[in-house]
């Protein structure tokens, strides 16, 4: 079954600093690319996804590339805030209607200093 | 409102009882998951209802029970509870199956002893 790597593992910054987080994952017939990210103490928020069918996404200070090629996808987040430290999940879903499934990756612990 | 609701929040279980946690949501979504979740572990997908159909992962089909008597509410049964069991247990909703964004519960910590 598709299997999900996330490296680092965690990660510490300075507050206004870039960061960047890459996941791969194994199966080709992965389509659907949602990212979660979980703050202390608080519920599996979803904060971007991408689709196979495309190469780069933003939204506001996230941007999220993928390459269809190496099964690789990349988390780029700008300008970070104290606010962003929390744990950041990859996931990968085949988007078979039959499944819904998601897999996911063990997380990357990030702590942005202020 | 997207919010998805879990009761209990925390569950102290003896190694061989049952243990029920409920999940529900209010914003008529069709699917209904439940994942297991470790310290510094993935979260795992155990099961999930697409409308009153279940569907459970071969690895732990005969760990987990399920119910769904109604569109809101989803329960997760454990028959024997073992000391493996101990995790974060995390309910999700979905309005569809397939590339469709899942919304989380806060979570019940099962604790067994």
């Amino acid at each position: 079954g598709e299997q999900v790597e996330q490296l680092p593992s965690s990660l510490i910054v300075q507050e206004g600093a870039s960061v960047l987080i890459n996941c791969s994952y194994t199966d080709s017939a992965s389509v659907y690319f949602p990212w979660y990210k979980q703050e202390p103490g608080k519920r599996l928020q979803f904060i971007i996804d991408i689709r196979s069918n495309m190469e780069r996404k933003q939204n506001q200070r996230l941007t999220l590339l993928f390459d269809k090629k190496t099964k690789h996808l990349s988390l780029h987040i700008t300008a970070t805030q104290p606010g962003d430290s929390a744990i950041y999940f990859c996931s990968a879903s085949t988007g078979d209607t039959n499944t819904g499934k998601l897999t996911f990756g063990d997380g990357t612990v990030l702590t942005v200093k202020p | 409102d997207t919010t998805v609701k879990q009761n209990p929040r925390y569950k102290l279980a003896r190694v061989g009882k049952p243990v029920n946690l409920i999940c529900s949501q209010t914003m008529n979504h069709d699917t209904m998951y439940w994942y297991q979740k470790k310290p510094n572990q993935a979260p795992k997908l155990l099961l999930f209802y697409y409308d009153k159909i279940l569907n459970r992962e071969a690895d732990t089909f005969e760990k987990f029970q399920s119910s769904r008597p109604n569109n809101s509410f989803c329960s997760l049964y454990i028959g024997s509870a073992g000391l493996e069991y101990s995790a974060m247990y995390l309910c999700a909703s979905s309005r569809a199956r397939g590339q469709d964004t899942q919304y989380f519960g806060p979570g019940t910590r099962l604790l067994v002893l």
